[in-house]
């Protein structure tokens, strides 16, 4: 079975603009997760779609979203990015919605973004 | 929130030798998985274990949820293990900071 796949792998962007993050999760799963990796902050939980809703949310400004489609493919949106945005986005996927047991998350190798 | 502490930061290992991470939380969970980041920042599945204990080859993990632990053993080290461990635990799953570990040829 094919895992967690993110597209781009790569991406440098400059201040002000946006930004498009894929992520396809793993036949069959569901829910999709997206994370921020930084030195600083370590690992955070940006969000998690389940059936094309959004069920849960981290504490992000506004200016990070997210959507899922029918295929349960998500992407990602940044709008006005700043220099901290710069970092490594994960995505993961799961059969299950987090509050349900067992919740096991499968991450993508993730999208590394610089904004200059 | 849940507060999560990894121990220790830093391990340095000689190829072959064993070593046992630590995660200690702050509330009850139900679950717990453990993660290794390789270098090039892929995530990978070790466990997950909201409870008692698992093994897979040279890697076995314990978490005694009554107590709040998590327990990762590596036996017989090698290179490849080298690169970053993390638990990570509950609802919103946060993430350790991390036990970085090398390991020397």
């Amino acid at each position: 079975k094919a895992g967690v796949t993110q597209t781009p792998r790569y991406l440098i962007k400059t201040r002000g603009q946006q930004v498009t993050l894929s992520c396809s999760p793993i036949s069959g799963h569901r829910s999709v997760s997206w994370y921020q990796q930084t030195p600083g902050q370590g690992l955070q939980f940006l969000f998690e779609y389940f059936s094309e809703t959004q069920r849960n949310k981290g504490n992000f400004p506004g200016r990070f979203s997210g959507r899922q489609f029918s295929n349960s493919r998500s992407e990602m949106n940044v709008s006005t990015l700043e220099l901290g945005d710069s970092a490594l986005y994960l995505c993961a996927s799961s059969l299950r919605f987090r509050g349900q047991s067992p919740y096991e998350q499968y991450f993508g190798p993730g999208t590394r973004l610089t904004v200059t | 929130g849940i507060q999560v502490e990894q121990s220790p930061p830093d391990l340095i290992l000689q190829e072959g030798a064993n070593s046992t991470l630590r995660c200690n939380f702050s509330d009850s969970v139900n679950n717990l998985q453990w993660f290794h980041q390789n270098p090039w920042g892929q995530l990978i599945n070790l466990f997950y274990i909201p409870s008692g204990t698992k093994q897979n080859g040279r890697l076995s993990a314990t978490t005694v949820a009554t107590e709040r632990y998590s327990l990762l053993y590596i036996s017989s080290s090698q290179t490849t293990d080298s690169g970053v461990y993390f638990c990570a635990l509950g609802f919103k799953t946060i993430f350790g900071a991390g036990t970085r570990l090398f390991v020397k040829a």
